[in-house]
């Protein structure tokens, strides 16, 4: 079993739409990053989270400790929007063991 | 505006080959990893350093490759002989750890490699 399971694998929705993103961690992890990586492209840090919930613009994240779950959100999806986003559980200090990652594709 | 810096962004090479990339950290950061990613595995953790010590290279083939950090500004990693299988896009980040407690991680661009 993976430390780290993410959901969906593919999502694919209209633009404009709420998405929910969701990944659940095992015990070790003390955070996780929320990943963005763009058809071809290099790798951003959306989110650093340990505990409630983070905002930038459209999305936002949250984190429930207890549960060991995170979400990624995405108000009013735009098709630049669409890459693959990665939850990254750290132990330790840093280390990152990954998700598989979900693959968002957003049509206009 | 501070980035992590890699080189080479491409390389195509001949099985039996040396390969090295490079990796410029961000100035001030005291951590610095290498990771793997390919369509099958995803993203895989090679090695990391902490103030230039190897913390942890578990995750590396350890007859071929070998990571280094000869100072602050400049991370390696080698392969030597290359094969086929180590085609993949190679991604160094680093980041700020102060207390034991993780920072914000950034990613460099990439080095994609190709081994024919």
């Amino acid at each position: 079993k993976n430390e780290v399971e993410q959901s969906p694998q593919n999502l694919t929705a209209q633009e404009g739409e709420f998405i929910t993103i969701n990944c659940s961690y095992s015990v070790g992890i003390s955070a996780l990053h929320w990943l963005q990586q763009h058809p071809g492209g290099g790798i951003v840090s959306l989110f650093m989270l340990s505990s409630g919930k983070k905002k930038h613009g459209r999305l936002i994240a949250t984190i429930n400790i207890q549960e060991k779950h995170s979400s990624l959100h995405i108000t009013a999806s735009h098709p630049r929007d669409s890459a693959v986003y990665i939850c990254a559980g750290i132990q330790g200090a840093q280390k990152l063991v990954f998700g598989q990652g979900t693959r968002l594709t957003i049509n206009p | 505006d501070a980035r992590v810096t890699q080189t080479p962004r491409h390389k195509v090479t001949e099985m039996g080959q040396e390969v090295t990339m490079r990796c410029q950290p961000i100035l001030g950061h005291n951590t610095v990893f290498w990771y793997r990613q390919t369509m099958m595995q995803g993203l895989e953790l090679l090695a990391y350093f902490r103030n230039r010590a190897p913390l942890d290279d578990s995750g590396m083939p350890k007859d071929r490759f070998s990571a280094e950090m000869p100072d602050a500004t400049l991370a390696t990693l080698k392969i030597q002989p290359s094969e086929p299988r180590d085609s993949a896009v190679y991604f160094c980040a680093s980041g700020l750890v102060v207390g034991g407690k993780p920072g914000e991680l950034f990613f460099g661009e990439g080095s994609r490699l190709t081994v024919l």
